[in-house]
């Protein structure tokens, strides 16, 4: 089935560095999604990536859909303490009608010092 | 919080014993879904719903079913707890089944013992 590899599985980082994940596929995808997820809380949608090439921010995290449909990038600038978290990509599932299915990647694991 | 409420958000029950999780929405929302969350795996669909009485499979829904007799209610059954069960599910839910769309509850924390 398909498969979404995120790098690196975990950071831990100095508050006010910039952080970078990506997220790999062997498909191509035709939308790219990234979440955070607080601890002990659902996942929440961060940006939305719908045309390869596409570059979107929100604040301090930019996120870049790849220009092969199978790869995307995730940036957080000057990081800050409530910037911890995991952080997953997801698309859409394969096969049959979509119902807005979605496949996650493993998640990175960011842990900022202050 | 999107009107998404998970219960129990907390339960420790044995190996063998039968468990309902439920997910109750407030806002009408027609897509709802099932995932379940492990270390080093993300998270996986196990069963969806795209309306009343309409569900269907996800990727690991193997020892799961589901039932949905209601707008606001989304049941998901494990007929026989297994350790492998053990896990943090999520319910999710969607007014147009659109990806970008989706809101997430709060999790339950399964453990089988």
């Amino acid at each position: 089935g398909q498969q979404l590899n995120q790098s690196p599985q975990s950071m831990f980082i100095q508050e006010g560095e910039d952080v970078s994940m990506n997220c790999t596929s062997s498909s191509i995808f035709n939308t790219w999604l990234w979440y955070k997820q607080d601890p002990g809380e659902g996942p929440v949608l961060l940006i939305a990536l719908y045309k390869a090439g596409e570059l979107t921010s929100n604040g301090r995290l930019t996120a870049q859909f790849g220009i092969t449909r199978k790869d995307s990038f995730l940036n957080i600038s000057a990081s800050i303490p409530s910037d911890v978290g995991i952080y997953f990509c997801a698309g859409p599932s394969a096969g049959g009608t979509s119902y807005g299915k979605l496949t996650f990647g493993q998640g990175t694991i960011l842990t900022v010092h202050p | 919080d999107a009107g998404i409420t998970q219960s129990p958000r907390h339960k420790v029950t044995e190996t063998g014993t039968p468990v309902t999780l439920r997910c109750h929405q407030t806002e009408n929302h027609r897509y709802m879904y099932w995932y379940r969350q492990d270390p080093g795996h993300g998270l996986r669909l196990i069963h969806y719903s795209y309306g009343v009485k309409d569900t269907d499979k996800g990727e690991v829904s193997d020892g799961y079913s589901v039932s949905r007799s209601k707008t606001e209610d989304f049941l998901l059954t494990l007929e026989s707890a297994t350790s492998s069960q053990t896990s943090v599910y999520f319910c999710a839910i969607s007014t147009t089944g659109q990806w970008a769309e989706a809101f997430f509850g709060q999790g339950t924390r399964l453990t089988v013992v």
